[in-house]
C-alpha cells in the first residue's frame, strides 16, 4: 500500500523569501503522479503543481516549483517569493498512473503561515 | 462557468438522522469521489463511482452510502450508523479518459452533528 508523509505539521516564512515543503512517499510502483494541493482558509482545494514520475524534469508553475527525487522517493515543494496569500495548508498527494480508481493517497498535510 | 458544487456549505445534524450532501458538477467528468477530512488526517476516501449507476467503497465507507444516477450528480448520504460523522466532505471529480489524471475538487461541506 502507498502512504505520503509530510513530517512538518506548521511552517512559516516572512513575506517575499523562500519557504520549502517537505513530503516522502512510499510505494513499489513505477509510474505515477504527485501532487501539491492547496487548501486556504476557504477551504477550497486547489491544484498547485503536478508532477509526472516517469518525467526527470521538476515541474514548475511560476513561483512554485518541485524538487523530485524518485529514488528517495522525495517530494517536496519550493515557494519562491512567500506573499500573504500563500498562506494556506498544503496537501502532498499520490495517485497509481493508469489506476482504474484514480484514488489520491493524502499526506497529513502542512499549515504554512506567511508573516508580513 | 465549469466547476463542482457541493451543497450545503454548513449542516446540522441531530443524533440518529440521515443526511445527504449534494455534488453537482458540470465537467462532464467521469469519475467522481468524496473525501471525508479530519483534523491532522489529511484527505480519506469515502466512495468513488466511474461510471453512472455503478460505484465503489472507499476506505472509510462505513455508515456512508452513494448513489450515480446521473453523471453530474454524486450525492452522499450520512447515515446514523456512523458513529462520528463531524467532518469536512470534498467532492472531487476527474477525466478517466487521456492524460488527465488531475482531480479537481469542490468546496466542501462542513457537517457538524449537535
Amino acid at each position: 500500500a502507498q502512504t505520503v508523509t509530510q513530517s512538518q505539521p506548521e511552517m512559516s516564512v516572512q513575506e517575499a523569501e523562500t519557504v520549502t515543503l517537505s513530503c516522502t512517499y512510499d510505494t513499489s510502483e513505477n509510474n505515477y503522479y504527485l501532487f501539491w494541493y492547496k487548501q486556504p482558509p476557504s477551504r477550497q482545494m486547489i491544484l498547485v503543481i503536478r508532477q509526472e514520475a516517469y518525467k526527470q524534469q521538476n515541474a514548475t508553475e511560476n513561483r512554485f516549483s518541485v524538487n523530485f527525487q524518485k529514488a528517495a522517493k522525495s517530494f517536496s515543494l519550493k515557494i519562491s517569493d512567500s506573499q500573504l496569500g500563500d498562506t494556506a495548508m498544503y496537501f502532498c498527494a499520490f495517485m497509481k498512473r493508469g489506476s482504474n480508481t484514480g484514488k489520491l493517497i493524502f499526506g497529513q498535510g502542512t499549515t504554512l503561515q506567511v508573516k508580513p | 462557468d465549469g466547476g463542482i458544487t457541493q451543497s450545503p456549505k454548513y449542516l446540522f445534524r441531530k443524533e440518529g438522522q440521515n443526511v445527504t450532501l449534494s455534488c453537482e458538477q458540470n465537467l462532464n467528468h467521469d469519475a467522481m469521489y468524496w473525501y471525508r477530512q479530519d483534523p491532522g488526517q489529511g484527505l480519506r476516501l469515502i466512495y468513488y463511482s466511474q461510471i453512472v449507476n455503478d460505484f465503489q467503497k472507499g476506505d472509510i465507507a462505513e455508515g456512508y452510502s452513494v448513489s450515480r444516477e446521473k453523471k453530474e450528480s454524486f450525492p452522499l448520504t450520512v447515515t446514523s450508523a456512523q458513529k462520528n460523522p463531524t467532518a469536512f466532505y470534498l467532492c472531487a471529480s476527474k477525466q478517466l479518459a487521456g492524460n488527465t489524471d488531475t482531480q479537481y475538487f469542490g468546496p466542501g461541506t462542513r457537517l457538524t452533528v449537535l
